[in-house]
């Protein structure tokens, strides 16, 4: 069946330090990619997603690029804060609408000041 | 406000006890799926439902039930709970799109003793 595979954490960096969290995805056909982000406390949120071939996701400075050819779909960040200090998914649904959702194992980011 | 709301938020109980989490949401979705939350595995998918009367089974969802009566609401059932149901438990739902992100609640933390 189809899996995610995330990067195991945490991952501890400084401020204004650029992050890459991989991920990449076993799946038949064209899912949807999704990256979400859990806040201490709370439910996950979206934080960018990609829904065919070469899409580039992007919001708050968080960039990822669906690549079909290497099942990946990296996150990265170029500056980050220490607000983003957070749980970071990588998730896909699967193709023709079955309505499974598939998600990673979750990647902690530290970042100290 | 645009929300799903999942209660009680925390319960402590004893094997056997049947038990059940509400979940309710606003946005007229005709999408809703519970997820467990657990450390090292991520999110895995207990069950989830395209429509009013149909319900279908994710990646864990033996010891769960699941009803979908109306559209808003999607209660998770705990028949006979045991220890290893200890988790913390998130509700989501979004349009039946699924190239579309999850709404998600803001999480039952169980404990099954």
């Amino acid at each position: 069946g189809d899996s995610v595979t995330q990067m195991e954490g945490p991952v501890t960096l400084s401020e204004e330090a650029f992050l890459t969290i991989n991920c990449t995805y076993t799946a038949t056909g064209y899912p949807s990619l999704f990256w979400y982000v859990q806040y201490p406390g709370e439910g996950l949120q979206l934080l960018l997603k990609a829904t065919k071939a070469d899409d580039k996701g992007s919001n708050k400075g968080f960039e990822a690029t669906y690549r079909k050819e290497t099942t990946s779909f990296h996150l990265e960040k170029g500056s980050v804060q220490v607000s983003d200090s957070a749980v970071y998914f990588c998730a896909l649904s699967e193709s023709g609408n079955t309505g499974k959702l598939i998600f990673g194992q979750g990647t902690t980011l530290q970042v100290k000041p | 406000e645009a929300q799903v709301t999942q209660n009680p938020r925390y319960l402590i109980t004893v094997t056997g006890k049947k038990l059940t989490v509400t979940c309710s949401q606003n946005m007229n979705h005709e999408y809703m799926s519970w997820y467990r939350q657990d450390p090292g595995l991520g999110l895995r998918q207990i069950y989830y439902s395209m429509n009013v009367e149909v319900t279908d089974k994710g990646d864990v969802p033996e010891g769960y039930k699941v009803s979908r009566k109306e559209k808003r609401n999607f209660p998770l059932i705990l028949e006979s709970p045991s220890p290893n149901q200890t988790s913390l438990y998130f509700c989501a739902s979004s349009p039946n799109d699924l190239s579309q992100p999850q709404h998600f609640g803001d999480g039952t933390r169980l404990s099954i003793l």
